[in-house]
């Protein structure tokens, strides 16, 4: 079974940071990675499908870069606002998921 | 289209109880995923279906657990005689992906709100 590791598990930073988070997955048989953002009752939203080793996707002040032969992708907030604040999911689509970072933006 | 419909919302049960989920994709998916998360985990997949089959299910948490997708558009999970243990959110995600993926899949999910199970 296919794993899917965050790192960290939980981060708090102040208004205004940057921050980065890691997802870690098998490299072998890889397909594609996604990353997601869930705010507390709401539904998991999309933020990138990766699928080429060396993809750089970028959303606003979020990105993500993706290395299939070494297995990790990392997500980038530039500038953190209080509304960042939410649990980031990395997926090997879509039957594992990994636990997520967990991200407090502090005004 | 509204997106991905869940149904209900919440639903407290008393042990050893029936319960039943339902989950409206978007209409023109053909894919249909049912996850269960608990607390400080991210969403456990438990099964998925392409148009009415279902193409995995050997990761049911056990056979008190059924899903059905009759015509290819909503489909239900079940949870037969409930247990203290099934107490989580059950996710539903659809997606649209060609034949022959197998389980994987490029493209993106879009999901429910979820279903909160509480189990007394």
């Amino acid at each position: 079974i296919l794993n899917v590791e965050q790192s960290p598990q939980s981060l708090h930073v102040q208004e205004g940071d940057s921050t980065n988070f890691t997802c870690s997955f098998p490299s072998s048989n890889f397909y594609a990675l996604h990353w997601y953002r869930w705010e507390t009752a709401k539904s998991p939203e999309a933020l990138f499908v990766m699928t080429l080793n060396g993809d750089e996707k970028k959303k606003g002040r979020i990105s993500a870069t993706l290395n299939t032969k070494e297995g990790y992708s990392y997500l980038y907030i530039k500038g953190s606002q209080p509304e960042d604040s939410a649990t980031y999911l990395c997926a090997s689509p879509p039957l594992v998921f990994g636990k997520g970072t967990r991200l407090s933006v502090i005004a | 289209d509204t997106g991905v419909s869940q149904d209900p919302r919440h639903k407290i049960t008393k042990r050893g109880q029936n319960v039943t989920f339902r989950c409206d994709p978007i209409s023109e998916h053909n894919r249909l995923y049912w996850y269960r998360q608990t607390l400080g985990q991210g969403p456990e997949f438990l099964t998925y279906f392409q148009n009415e089959a279902q193409l995995e299910k050997s990761r049911l948490l056990s056979d008190r657990f059924s899903a059905e997708r009759p015509k290819g558009s909503f489909s239900t999970l079940e949870i037969q005689r409930t247990e203290q243990g099934d107490s989580a959110m059950y996710l539903c995600a659809s997606s649209s992906e060609s034949l022959g993926t197998g389980g994987a899949g490029a493209n993106v999910l879009t999901f429910g709100a979820g279903s909160r199970l509480t189990v007394l």
